[in-house]
């Protein structure tokens, strides 16, 4: 079955960096895009970007842009995302998780949802 | 951008009751790229729905979407205790993502 295993919690001060992985497991990893969400303590979730881990083509959301960089090691199927400049409202739990495709029925299009996501990853930045 | 408001923030009901929860698009989306998801405290999201009426493998039938162009609606038409969480609904388009900011849905 289809398992992401996301990194330990982290913390971190503010100004530092954080790396977070996620290992996919039960399918071929280079088939389906991998995105990266956060969701900041009682808050909603918010998109930060997916990876393409066939290429390393990466799109990252407006808001992610300039501090997050999403990487990947094909050969443990691994995902990382890294996240500069930590500020304490960077403090989140940050998911990743699966983009699946599926054909439309009678149409040249695809469903596109997230269909499997990791147990999450606390990042705390505190001084 | 296009930018998903839920309404309402919180619904007060008790189990065997119908939720109705709505998603509404500052832009005309196609339907076949609206999605929602549960979340219980302390876990991961969960598919419900995809391709707005369309549900998730598992996912009970009281559980149905609907809608079209910028309003969206997940019913679930008798709540069972295992289904009090935060809802959330999600746009694709452009090769970008978007998640309404949630409803909870609490025991009355």
């Amino acid at each position: 079955q289809v398992q992401l295993v996301q990194s330990g919690a982290q913390v971190k001060k503010p100004g530092a960096s954080v790396k977070v992985s996620c290992k996919a497991s039960g399918y071929t990893f280079t088939d389906y895009y991998l995105h990266w969400v956060r969701q900041a303590p009682g808050q909603g979730l918010e998109w930060m970007g997916w990876i393409d881990p066939k290429t390393g083509v990466t799109n990252y959301a407006q808001k992610s842009q300039g501090r997050v960089t999403m990487s990947r090691d094909t050969s443990i199927s691994t995902v990382y995302m890294d996240l500069s400049s930590l500020g304490s409202d960077d403090t989140a739990v940050f998911y990743c998780a699966r983009n699946i495709a599926v054909p439309i029925p009678f149409s040249r299009s695809y469903f596109y949802y997230f269909d499997s996501w990791g147990q999450g990853t606390l990042v705390t930045v505190s001084s | 951008e296009i930018v998903l408001t839920q309404s309402p923030g919180t619904l007060s009901l008790s189990p065997g009751e119908r939720a109705t929860l709505s998603c509404r698009a500052s832009q005309s989306v196609g339907s076949s790229y609206l999605a929602w998801y549960q979340q219980k405290a302390g876990q991961a999201p969960r598919l419900l729905m995809y391709g707005t009426s369309y549900r998730a493998t598992g996912i009970p039938d009281r559980f149905s979407g609907s809608g079209s162009g910028t309003d969206f609606t997940l019913t679930i038409s008798r709540l069972e205790p295992g289904d009090f969480a935060v809802y959330y609904c999600q746009h694709y388009g452009s090769s970008s993502w978007t998640f309404g900011q949630g409803t909870k849905v609490e025991i009355k």
